[in-house]
């Protein structure tokens, strides 16, 4: 079935330095994709998004780059810092019958981020 | 301005009983969404209550079920638990079609 996924499961960096996770999504009508970021005993939370018609769109410290030809987002974490470390998801809801999603998320499985001091 | 809240915090069950999980969404938010987390995984889509009613599922089976009161909060109802069935459950609330979604803290269920 329609999935998404990450290349890899985890991510060690040193603080201040950038950080990249990947992901790849399976489903080509997926619409609108989402990163969030869950820390230990809490729920996701919302970090930044993006529309299918764009390709790119810049948060505080953090940019999501999509590829729709190869089906590929990326989250991009400027000067990283300790307190980012969690699990990262990506997610998708695809566009349905007279434009409207109703917000039916599809996860990855995540990537592990460690940010060592 | 409170954000989304679930109670119980923790529960432990026994296979074969029934359980009910509860959500209040985001002050001003209407549609409420619930998600399973197993250990390890990214969060799996239950259902999506909206005024009141189950507006899309996901692919679980008939053993879950949910309510939305006219407060907007949820229910969600699992009977004849399983040991798989042990996992984070999450709410998430949102605005009528708008896609950003708010997690809550997740309850965390334990069947034994």
């Amino acid at each position: 079935g329609e999935s998404v996924g990450l290349h890899l499961p985890t991510l060690s960096v040193q603080e201040g330095d950038n950080s990249i996770i990947n992901c790849a999504y399976s489903n080509s009508a997926s619409d609108y994709f989402i990163w969030y970021k869950q820390e230990s005993g809490k729920g996701p939370q919302f970090i930044i998004d993006i529309r299918s018609n764009m390709d790119k769109r810049q948060g505080q410290r953090v940019t999501v780059l999509l590829n729709k030809t190869v089906k590929h987002l990326s989250l991009q974490i400027a000067a990283t810092q300790p307190g980012d470390s969690a699990v990262y998801f990506c997610a998708e809801t695809p566009r349905v019958a007279g434009g409207t999603s109703y917000g039916k998320l599809t996860f990855g499985q995540g990537t592990i981020l460690t940010v060592h001091p | 301005d409170a954000g989304v809240t679930q109670s119980p915090t923790h529960l432990i069950k026994t296979r074969g009983q029934q359980v009910t999980l509860r959500c209040s969404p985001k002050s001003g938010h209407d549609t409420v969404s619930w998600y399973q987390q197993a250990l390890g995984q990214g969060p799996q889509f239950i259902f999506q209550y909206y005024e009141e009613e189950e507006r899309q599922r996901g692919n679980f089976p008939d053993r879950f079920s949910g309510h939305q009161f006219p407060n907007y909060s949820s229910e969600l109802n699992v009977n004849a638990l399983l040991l798989g069935d042990s996992a984070l459950y999450l709410c998430a609330s949102s605005w009528g079609t708008v896609w950003e979604q708010y997690f809550g803290p997740g309850t965390r269920l334990t069947v034994t």
